[in-house]
C-alpha cells in the first residue's frame, strides 16, 4: 500500500538548471496535483491533472511544465530553475477530491542555488 | 480570489485541554470541507471531512461547519502532546471541481 510516491526527496540545484520530478500512485485515482508549500504561503496550486490525457493550470504555473504519463505518473519539470522556486513541492492524488479530498505525497524538498 | 483564511498562531494549549482551530472562506457556494494535520517536515494527513451544517464527531476530533456564517472549526477534546502539529484547512469551492482550496494553517502546541 504505497500510495503516492514521490521521487526525489531532496535535491539541489544550480540557477539555470533543469530537473523532473516524479509522482506515481496506486490507488487508481483519476487526478493529480502538484504543489508547492512556502512559509506563510500555504499549499498552492501548480498544475493538476483531472483524468489521464489532461492537464490544467493552477495558481503558479510560471516555470513549470506537467506530464501525466498515464493514469498512476505525474511529473512536474523544472526548464531552468530559480532561487523562486526554493520550496517544498507535494504531489497528491485523489478518487473524488470534493468528497475524498486528497492523499499526498512525502514531498520534495528542492534548494536552487 | 476565493480564500480561505486561518490564524497562523501559534496557538498554545495545555495537555487535556480543548483545543478549537477555525477557518473562514470566502465562496458561499463551497460544498465541501476538510481538516488536514501536517507534522512539521512531513505531509499533509487528512483527519476530518465534513460536508453538511452542524457537528461531525470522530474520536476525540469534531468537526463544526456554518455554512451561513461560512466558517468551519475543528475542536481537540483532551489535547495531547501528539496533537502538536500545523492544522489546515481545505475548502472545495465549485461544485464538480476537482481542486481544494488550502488555508496557510495554524501551528497548534500542547503544553504537557
Amino acid at each position: 500500500n504505497a500510495g503516492v510516491t514521490q521521487t526525489p526527496k531532496f535535491q539541489v540545484l544550480k540557477t539555470g538548471q533543469s530537473m523532473t520530478l516524479q509522482c506515481a500512485q496506486d490507488m487508481n485515482h483519476n487526478s493529480m496535483y502538484w504543489y508547492r508549500q512556502d512559509p506563510g504561503m500555504g499549499l498552492r496550486l501548480i498544475y493538476y491533472s483531472a483524468s489521464e490525457g489532461t492537464t490544467d493550470k493552477g495558481e503558479v504555473p510560471n516555470g513549470y511544465n506537467v506530464s501525466r504519463l498515464n493514469k498512476r505518473e505525474f511529473s512536474l519539470r523544472l526548464e531552468s530553475a530559480a532561487p523562486s522556486q526554493t520550496s517544498v513541492y507535494f504531489c497528491a492524488s485523489s478518487r473524488d477530491a470534493q468528497y475524498y479530498g486528497y492523499t499526498f505525497g512525502s514531498g520534495t524538498r528542492l534548494t536552487v542555488v | 480570489q476565493k480564500e480561505v483564511e486561518q490564524n497562523s498562531g501559534p496557538l498554545s494549549v495545555p495537555e487535556g485541554a480543548i483545543a478549537s482551530l477555525n477557518c473562514t472562506y470566502s465562496d458561499r457556494g463551497s460544498q465541501s470541507f476538510f481538516w488536514y494535520r501536517q507534522y512539521s517536515g512531513k505531509s499533509p494527513e487528512l483527519i476530518m471531512f465534513i460536508y453538511s451544517n452542524g457537528d461531525k464527531e470522530d474520536g476525540r476530533f469534531t468537526a463544526q461547519l456554518n455554512k451561513a456564517s461560512q466558517y468551519v472549526s475543528l475542536l481537540i477534546r483532551d489535547s495531547q502532546p501528539s496533537d502538536s502539529a500545523t492544522y489546515l484547512c481545505a475548502v472545495n469551492m465549485d461544485f464538480g471541481n476537482e481542486k481544494l482550496t488550502f488555508g496557510t494553517g495554524t501551528r497548534l502546541t500542547i503544553i504537557p
